[in-house]
């Protein structure tokens, strides 16, 4: 069964410098897709960035990267010039086609201070 | 225009009793999804329907009963109401049909059994 862990509950980053987030995922599969979703204190859920597995080119979404080690099963997530507004739940979350679901970590709270 | 809308926000309700969430997409995609996220934030899929059909029930209790009467809309009851139920439950669809798309969110309705 596929799998997803994220063994940072949480990180804290000063406001203008950089954090990863760490995801790591279990999957036989060879195309899949993996996304990482922010859930402010709002509680909706928003997309940030997603990667397809076939895609070597790791993707980017102006100050969010991601690190896709597909050998290691790796995605973890890079904020660069951290905002305040960027505080927030990160889950990391696993899709196989026609699997009719998305499995998600566990998430990771990120503080910014100010 | 909300894409995926739940209703309601909030709802208190006493043990034993019945309740029922709604939802709704105007996205057109022909997946929609109840996910569970318990007091650890750690978000659970508990069904899926696929253009009205039931895909997947995640080992849930027999007293949550969900119904599609249609690709937009899924709704989810709740019999019997017990004191674990208290979570917040998040509506979401997504298009299977396009691999790698992402899941839409609702707010979410925060449930709390007393």
């Amino acid at each position: 069964a596929q799998t997803v862990t994220q063994s940072q509950p949480e990180m804290s980053v000063q406001e203008a410098e950089t954090v990863t987030l760490s995801c790591t995922y279990d999957t036989s599969e060879s195309d899949y897709y993996l996304f990482w979703y922010k859930q402010p204190p709002s509680r909706q859920m928003i997309l940030v960035i997603r990667q397809e597995a076939y895609k070597q080119q790791n993707a980017t979404e102006n100050r969010f990267s991601v690190n896709f080690q597909k050998a290691a099963k790796s995605f973890s997530l890079k904020i660069s010039d951290s905002q305040l507004g960027d505080a927030a739940m990160y889950f990391c979350a696993y899709k196989y086609p026609g699997t009719y679901k998305y499995i998600f970590g566990t998430g990771t709270r990120l503080k910014v201070l100010a | 225009d909300t894409a995926v809308s739940q209703t309601p926000k909030y709802l208190v309700t006493q043990m034993g009793n019945d309740k029922s969430i709604k939802c709704e997409q105007n996205l057109g995609h022909d997946t929609m999804y109840w996910y569970k996220q318990d007091s650890k934030k750690f978000l659970k899929i508990m069904f899926s329907y696929n253009n009205k059909e039931l895909i997947i029930n995640e080992t849930v209790p027999n007293r949550f009963s969900p119904k599609s009467p249609d690709k937009a809309h899924l709704n989810l009851h709740i019999n019997s109401l017990e004191l674990g139920d208290s979570a917040v439950y998040f509506c979401a669809s997504s298009q299977e049909e396009a691999p790698g798309s992402e899941a839409f969110f609702g707010q979410g309705t925060r449930l709390t059994v007393v």
